[in-house]
């Protein structure tokens, strides 16, 4: 079974732009989450979607926000990026039965803001 | 809240040796656990979880970790280092309120192997 998958794997955009983030969870896995690791602020929580629903959100301003479609697909927005935005990207996925808290993470996108 | 702290940033063992990577957590009910992996430049892998199903839970490529209620830990251990262990170790509590999937990490200790 083919792994969570991310697309790109690496990005390069300027201040004030904007950028859609792609991820493709595990066959079968409805839920997806997206999580912000740098440096400085190590792994945080950015938002989970099941059945294209938005279930929780963390402490992230509004330019962060995502969308899940009908297969499960997710992606997420930055809008007017900032210096600070810079920061690897990681999605997991999990599937809602038995072993739901289980979280497969994909590559990551790396984001580069300049 | 839930929570995890790593205890140590950085830890450096000789190639054979055991590892002890250190995890303590704070949650107000039976927490789940877990042990993240990051080699450079990748994304996580799962090493093993803690579910309350057994307290010495065996993981991937040696590695185990016995989680302690009374003392509130969940440390990692394996028998003999490999070079290949050489990345960055997380710590996770699933924040299992409102029947959500957030995962909560601690901030990571970078393991060293030398020869």
């Amino acid at each position: 079974k083919a792994g969570v998958t991310q697309t790109p794997r690496y990005l390069i955009k300027t201040r004030g732009q904007q950028v859609t983030l792609s991820c493709s969870p595990i066959s079968g896995h409805r839920s997806v989450s997206w999580y912000q690791q740098t440096p400085g602020q190590g792994l945080q929580f950015l938002f989970e979607y099941f059945s294209e629903t938005q279930r929780n959100k963390g402490n992230f301003p509004g330019r962060f926000s995502g969308r899940q479609f009908s297969n499960s697909r997710s992606e997420m927005n930055v809008s007017t990026l900032e210096l600070g935005d810079s920061a690897l990207y990681l999605c997991a996925s999990s599937t809602r039965g038995q072993d739901q808290e289980t979280q497969y993470f994909g590559p990551g996108t790396r984001l580069l803001v300049l | 809240a839930q929570s995890v702290t790593q205890l140590d940033s950085h830890v450096s063992v000789s190639e054979g040796t055991p590892v002890l990577l250190r995890c303590n957590y704070s949650s107000s009910y039976s927490p789940s656990l877990f042990w993240y992996v990051q080699h450079p430049n990748k994304g996580l892998q799962l090493l093993l979880k803690y579910t309350s199903a057994a307290t010495l839970v065996k993981g991937i490529n040696g590695f185990e970790a016995e989680f302690k209620k009374s003392e509130t830990s969940f440390h990692l251990t394996k028998p003999s280092a490999h070079m290949s262990d050489a990345a960055e170790y997380f710590c996770v509590v699933s924040d299992r309120r409102d029947n959500t999937d957030k995962l909560i990490f601690g901030t990571g200790t970078r393991l060293q192997v030398f020869p």
